[in-house]
């Protein structure tokens, strides 16, 4: 069995400042990681991936998630965000054979001027 | 290159009518799924398919229906609308992760907003 925890609802930030969004995993075999962004009133679009090789994943929009197996982690960071980071951020895992991934419930990213 | 298309955006039904939100993606992609979306509860899954023909229920399939007769098209049937099922529905398809692992990325459509009086 396959889940997924993100440990923060919410996260308030200001713009420039430096962020990070956690997400913790559990699997018994390996994984494929993921996170999707959602932009209000929008469908979720791919943020970043891991499938394998080396474990800092860059993705678009500046992010980048490190994989830390030894801690079954995911953690996505910007160095600087902007007002355009607004949004809704989730965390997926998903396991040899399983069809579906497994969404964490979300972290929304808000950030103030 | 359409992706994933939803239709549509945006329905009002009363209670007990029955509805079907149409899917469909032109990437050939063998899996395709249904998620609603309601505050605080992130996505849920309702249904998913693994292939034409292939059908499986997923964490809430209650009151809803799905078939899958092409590889491109994956309607979801709401039998009797029930205020409960007030919600935001998406749709995602996805191919087969490499080396025996799980599904690849998610390719997810605009959504359709469902309110039920």
């Amino acid at each position: 069995a396959q889940s997924v925890t993100q440990l923060d609802s919410q996260v308030p930030v200001f713009e420039e400042a430096p962020v990070e969004l956690r997400c913790n995993y559990s699997s018994s075999v390996s994984v494929y990681l993921f996170w999707y962004v959602q932009y209000p009133n929008q469908g979720l679009q791919l943020l970043l991936k891991y499938l394998s090789g080396s474990t800092l994943v860059k993705g678009i929009n500046g992010f980048e998630a490190e994989f830390n197996k030894s801690q079954t982690s995911f953690h996505l960071r910007k160095p600087s965000v902007h007002i355009s980071d607004t949004a809704e951020y989730f965390c997926a895992v998903s396991s040899g054979g399983s069809y579906i991934p497994t969404f964490g419930r979300g972290t929304s990213l808000i950030v103030h001027p | 290159n359409a992706g994933v298309t939803q239709t549509p955006k945006f329905q009002v039904l009363k209670t007990g009518q029955s509805m079907t939100l149409q899917c469909a993606q032109d990437m050939n992609h063998e899996y395709m799924s249904w998620y609603r979306q309601d505050p605080g509860m992130g996505l849920r899954l309702i249904h998913y398919s693994v292939g034409a023909g292939i059908t499986d229920q997923g964490e809430v399939p209650n009151g809803y229906n799905v078939s899958r007769s092409t590889t491109e098209d994956f309607p979801l049937r709401l039998l009797s609308a029930a205020p409960s099922q007030t919600s935001v529905y998406f749709c995602a398809s996805s191919y087969r992760g490499g080396r025996g692992l799980g599904t690849d990325t998610q390719y997810f459509g605009p959504g359709t907003r469902l309110t039920v009086l």
